[in-house]
């Protein structure tokens, strides 16, 4: 596609609920990143891909959070039993290769009440 | 990791003023340098970039000059404009397995 492309843009979802968030990146690129942002903050990584291989998933807050690509394409975000505090602009970047500029998506920002 | 230090805001200029935000960072070799920019409602977008110390990266009238020997990427514009009012993020290389990693951002304020 020409841009990153992220679903749903808004969710709204009670505390203890399961949720997923989908991230299609731009075709042919080998990394993806996933980000967390809190309202009034910067991005905070939360985990990398490149192709269908999680290299690092230092940045999950939880084990409550769990994130895939199993093809090397879509990534899918996935946070178990939500919690308050994990109400936040969720965003995705793809970049061609590692240490290039990364394109990010519109976002998902979760709300969890 | 790498780090970044980044001038919190808010900055509020006047229209046509000098701006500069100051970014330093700590950093693993040579790694290029981002500036990102985030509009009101809207995503990051990459605003400029410099690749090697002493690169300069330009774009919409912004500059910012990598300088190794500071570990220095401040972002520069001569005349600022209302439409430039955004949060803005330095972003070097360092966030996980070479990924970015960003400040808390400076939110620049623009009044007519």
């Amino acid at each position: 596609g020409a841009g990153v492309s992220q679903s749903p843009r808004y969710k709204v979802a009670k505390r203890g609920q399961d949720v997923a968030l989908r991230c299609d990146p731009i075709s042919g690129h080998v990394s993806l990143f996933w980000y967390q942002q809190a309202l009034g903050q910067g991005p905070e990584f939360l985990t990398y891909f490149q192709n269908e291989a999680q290299l690092d998933k230092s940045g999950l807050p939880s084990d409550r959070f769990f994130a895939e690509r199993p093809e090397g394409s879509v990534s899918t975000l996935k946070i178990q039993r939500t919690q308050q505090e994990d109400s936040a602009v969720y965003l995705c970047a793809s970049s061609f290769a590692v240490r290039t500029e990364a394109f990010f998506g519109q976002g998902t920002r979760l709300t969890v009440v | 990791g790498n780090s970044v230090t980044q001038m919190e805001g808010p900055v509020t200029l006047s229209e046509e003023a000098f701006l500069t935000i100051n970014c330093t960072y700590t950093a693993t070799g040579y790694p290029s340098l981002f500036w990102y920019v985030q509009y009101p409602g809207e995503g990051l977008q990459l605003l400029l970039k410099a690749t090697k110390a002493d690169d300069k990266g330009s774009n919409k009238g912004f500059e910012a000059t990598y300088r190794k020997e500071t570990t220095s990427f401040h972002l520069e514009k001569g005349s600022v404009q209302v439409s430039d009012s955004a949060v803005y993020f330095c972003a070097p290389p360092g966030g996980g397995a070479d990924g970015l990693t960003f400040g808390k951002g400076t939110h620049l304020i623009i009044q007519p």
